[in-house]
């Protein structure tokens, strides 16, 4: 099984909703990460887990927690998010953090009204 | 922070053509990765490479470490093609991730 999987496919929500993303993966990875894309731009990383713990927050607003709650779950909480958190919001895993072949979900596209 | 360069930005070939992408980067690099995104979806990786050459199919990744460059062939173009093509480098150590190019939007006419 070489799938990562993510769910909702696509999501709508207000400014004052709480919402979670979810992202799962069965390979065995011990990395896994969050990007946000936006249309026309590269992904843009925003959070990475190694062996469950929070390696790399590439300086993200508060209105973003990430949460793994095991080695195979990854989840990203949303709060209070802007218009501008629109975006296609993309989970990968690899084997380990580092030189390692990254596998990507189909994404999560996000709409904030 | 590593740059990452991508040429050309925009690719339109007729179907059955052989297709060029380049990707170019500042800084030394652990690898180097190749990626493929269809119109709203998600994201496939194509190759990761360190060195060398790789094939799959119809497609072929170079990488010449000295000159701190790496192409994407695509042999024998179909319409299926039609993708963003994406270079992305993990330049190792510290608290890096990928530095992703900005893509190759590319389109295979019938």
């Amino acid at each position: 099984d070489t799938e990562v999987t993510q769910t909702p496919k696509h999501l709508v929500m207000g400014m004052t909703n709480k919402k979670s993303l979810k992202c799962e993966q069965h390979m065995g990875h011990r990395a896994m990460y969050w990007y946000k894309q936006k249309a026309k731009k590269p992904p843009e990383l925003m959070f990475v887990y190694s062996y469950e713990k929070l390696s790399i927050n590439e300086s993200v607003p508060s209105r973003f927690s990430p949460e793994c709650p095991n080695s195979s779950l990854l989840n990203l909480h949303l709060h209070a998010l802007q218009p501008e958190d629109s975006a296609l919001y993309l989970c990968a895993s690899s084997q380990d953090w580092g030189s390692y072949e990254q596998y990507f979900g189909p994404g999560t596209r996000l709409t904030v009204t | 922070k590593n740059e990452v360069e991508q040429s050309p930005q925009n690719l339109t070939a007729q179907e059955g053509e052989f297709i060029t992408i380049n990707c170019s980067y500042s800084v030394g690099i652990s690898a180097l990765h190749w990626l493929q995104q269809h119109p709203g979806g998600g994201i496939v990786s194509l190759f990761m490479l360190s060195s060398g050459k790789k094939k799959h199919g119809r497609l072929i990744a170079t990488i010449n470490i000295q000159e701190k460059h790496s192409s994407l062939h695509i042999t024998a173009s179909h319409p299926r093609d039609s993708a963003v093509y994406i270079c992305a480098v993990y330049s190792g150590g510290g608290a890096d991730g990928l530095t992703f190019g900005k893509g190759t939007h590319l389109i295979i006419q019938p």
